[in-house]
């Protein structure tokens, strides 16, 4: 198998607090873990790559400072949305990769929505 | 170079009709190319997936062709089921890693 978990599935908060999400790979070890964005009806928006042990790659327009990624294990990647204000509201989602035969597949999690009132 | 562009961005069928979903793209370097399934409210899950070196892969009422030559893909469903009314992208990735690019999504629609 392959399951990826989030946690939680979905949080309100109040503009200016912090959120942490965690995303696990429950079956398997994860080469990387990616961190995704999606908006109603958008497609998904990677925000940034996290590899065990080492900084995360964020993507160009990303604040590195307000999407704070920590990746402690190799089954455990953490995403902080710090001061969050209401357009940070959106639906998050990380994936896990796994070297599977053929070359590495992203395995999803099930998301999470986040509201910033 | 980086664009998969994917069409079309809506799709209604029919019970029992075939859907068919289309993807193309630039960067000839792309060597694996999933199609994901997503449901509201939920991630995205790995359908099916080919590399470069076959043309054509099936699993059940899904089949991905794939045309080197033109730089395209598709998805096939066949025998389209309402519990198949999702969103369904097409993604590439590179030999060097795992990151993808992905399509921008097709909401389809089976109606009963």
């Amino acid at each position: 198998g392959a399951v990826v978990s989030q946690h939680p599935s979905r949080v309100i908060c109040k503009s200016g607090t912090s959120v942490k999400i965690e995303c696990r790979s429950l079956d398997f070890q994860a080469t990387t873990m990616f961190w995704y964005r999606q908006f109603p009806k958008q497609s998904l928006m990677l925000m940034a790559t996290s590899n065990e042990g080492s900084k995360a790659t964020y993507e160009q327009g990303v604040e590195k400072d307000k999407f704070l990624i920590n990746h402690a294990s190799l089954t455990l990647s953490t995403l902080t949305v710090t001061s969050a204000h209401p357009e940070d509201s959106s639906f998050y989602i990380c994936s896990a990769s796994k070297l599977a035969g053929t070359g590495e597949t992203q395995y999803f999690g099930p998301g999470t929505r986040l509201l910033v009132l | 170079q980086q664009q998969v562009k994917q069409s079309p961005q809506s799709l209604i069928v029919q019970k029992g009709g075939i859907s068919i979903i289309n993807c193309a793209y630039e960067n000839t370097a792309f060597d694996y190319f999933p199609w994901y399934q997503q449901f509201p409210g939920k991630g995205p899950a790995l359908l099916i997936a080919i590399r470069p070196d076959v043309s054509e892969k099936k699993e059940g009422r899904f089949t991905i062709s794939f045309n080197k030559s033109a730089k395209q893909f598709s998805l096939h469903i066949m025998d389209s089921q309402p519990g198949d009314s999702a969103t369904y992208f097409c993604a590439a990735s590179m030999p060097s890693g795992s990151r993808l690019t992905f399509g921008e999504g097709t909401q389809l629609t089976v109606n009963p």
